[in-house]
């Protein structure tokens, strides 16, 4: 089955510090990738859509200087965090699902939990 | 609106016991999937099941049943002789659209204990 990719899997760094959180698809073309933002005992936030070639769509109330995207190929979107403070600690989740093909449902990656000190 | 509802924050079952855990959505749309996604402790999002908006018959993987009420919009999970490796958070989710780009919308949640 389709596989994704993400790493790190775990990440603390220090306040002001910026983190890179890689998102692959390892099997499997993907030109769109989601990325969500999960508090804990809470739901999946989406943050962002993720498009290959161009600017990524930022959901309402997400800062866009904060989180930029990168979708660079088909196979690689990333994260990262700028300047990071501790209210940005969270886990950090990406998805896809292939470009061809009918495919329902959506892939996940096994998630970055990011501690920021 | 919610797109997504999901009424139990928790749930208790007795192991070997079934279990039916709630969801509704909303949508206007004529084309939408629906999805059961659990994820345990460890934080992977493991998809269950999967029921398209015009399949007429209730969607089964294994022991996960969607039961589909359309007229109603909701898409219950029906958990068969539960297990304790089945206590995990458990995710309703809707895509409005059959696209790779179409936005997925999550519930809050269900928090299902199995107990021995």
């Amino acid at each position: 089955g389709a596989v994704v990719s993400q790493h790190p899997s775990r990440v603390i760094c220090k306040s002001g510090t910026s983190v890179k959180i890689e998102c692959r698809s390892l099997d499997f073309q993907a030109t769109t990738m989601f990325w969500y933002r999960q508090f804990p005992k809470q739901s999946l936030m989406l943050m962002a859509t993720s498009n290959e070639g161009s600017k990524a769509t930022y959901e309402q109330g997400v800062e866009k200087d904060k989180f930029l995207i990168n979708h660079a190929s088909l196979t690689l979107s990333t994260l990262t965090v700028t300047s990071a403070h501790p209210e940005d600690s969270s886990f950090y989740i990406c998805s896809a699902t292939p470009t061809l093909g009918y495919h329902e449902k959506l892939f996940f990656g096994s998630g970055t939990q990011l501690s920021v000190l | 609106a919610q797109k997504i509802t999901q009424t139990q924050p928790g749930m208790f079952v007795q192991e070997k016991e079934a279990v039916t855990l709630d969801c509704t959505y909303d949508t206007s749309d004529q084309s939408y999937g629906l999805f059961w996604y659990k994820q345990p402790s460890s934080g992977e999002m493991i998809f269950l099941i999967y029921q398209g908006s015009y399949d007429e018959q209730n969607a089964t993987e294994g022991r996960y049943s969607l039961n589909f009420q359309k007229a109603r919009k909701s898409a219950n999970l029906v958990i068969s002789a539960s297990q304790l490796g089945d206590s995990a958070m458990y995710f309703c989710a809707m895509r409005e659209g059959r696209y790779n780009f179409n936005k997925f919308y999550f519930g809050s949640g269900t928090k299902l204990n199995v107990k021995p």
